[in-house]
């Protein structure tokens, strides 16, 4: 089955710095690549995706790179802001499937 | 303009005593998900239905049931409660359609067993 390594677990960075957590996967048959955001209590929110025909993907400070030979993608975070905190998890699916395969999840936290 | 609803979104329980969490929905997807998310853990998938079809996960523990009466509305049962049980329990929901798999997430139920 698929396997997803998500890293790092942990990530504390400056107040308008940059962030990057990188997702590899195994099943070179996967085409769908979402980002979901969790706040404390609350349920996992999608907040970007990526299939396997682009490359990257941007929607403001948000950013998914897709390598599909190196079977990793990447979540970028510019200009990081407070509210920015929370756990990030990257997951992976193939177009048949219904299930995702999710990573483990990265707390970030954004220092003010 | 809540698409995916969870109530309650607390419950206590008694060890053993059975407990039912509700799900809706009001995006009309086919699909609609159970998952058990523990504390610094990623949501692990229970179960799901495609439409009526049924769809077990190998190790989701026989005391854990659910149903799915209408496209709206999902339920799930667990029957005998223990300490282990406790945890964030999310509902999502997808089209199923191929290349329009995105799943949506509700805010959770936070089951605490006594």
């Amino acid at each position: 089955g698929e396997n997803v390594e998500q890293h790092p677990s942990t990530l504390s960075v400056q107040e308008g710095d940059s962030a990057v957590i990188k997702c590899t996967y195994s099943d070179s048959a996967s085409n769908y690549f979402p980002w979901y955001k969790q706040e404390l209590g609350k349920g996992p929110q999608l907040i970007i995706d990526i299939r396997s025909n682009v490359g990257e993907k941007k929607d403001q400070r948000i950013a998914v790179t897709l390598n599909k030979t190196a079977k990793h993608f990447s979540l970028h975070i510019t200009e990081t802001q407070p509210e920015d905190s929370a756990v990030y998890f990257c997951a992976v699916t193939t177009g048949s499937a219904r299930q995702l395969t999710f990573g483990s999840g990265t707390q970030l936290t954004v220092l003010p | 303009d809540a698409m995916v609803i969870q109530n309650p979104r607390y419950q206590v329980t008694q060890f053993g005593k059975p407990v039912t969490l509700s799900c809706s929905q009001t995006l009309n997807h086919n699909v609609m998900y159970w998952y058990q998310q523990k504390s610094s853990q990623a949501p692990k998938l229970l179960f799901h239905y495609y439409d009526k079809d049924f769809n077990n996960e190998a190790d989701t523990p026989d005391n854990f049931q659910s149903r799915r009466p209408n496209t709206s509305f999902c339920f799930l049962d667990i029957r005998s409660p223990g300490l282990g049980d406790a945890a964030m329990y999310l509902c999502a929901t997808s089209r199923g359609v191929q290349r329009d798999n995105e799943q949506f997430f509700g805010p959770g139920t936070r089951l605490t067993v006594l």
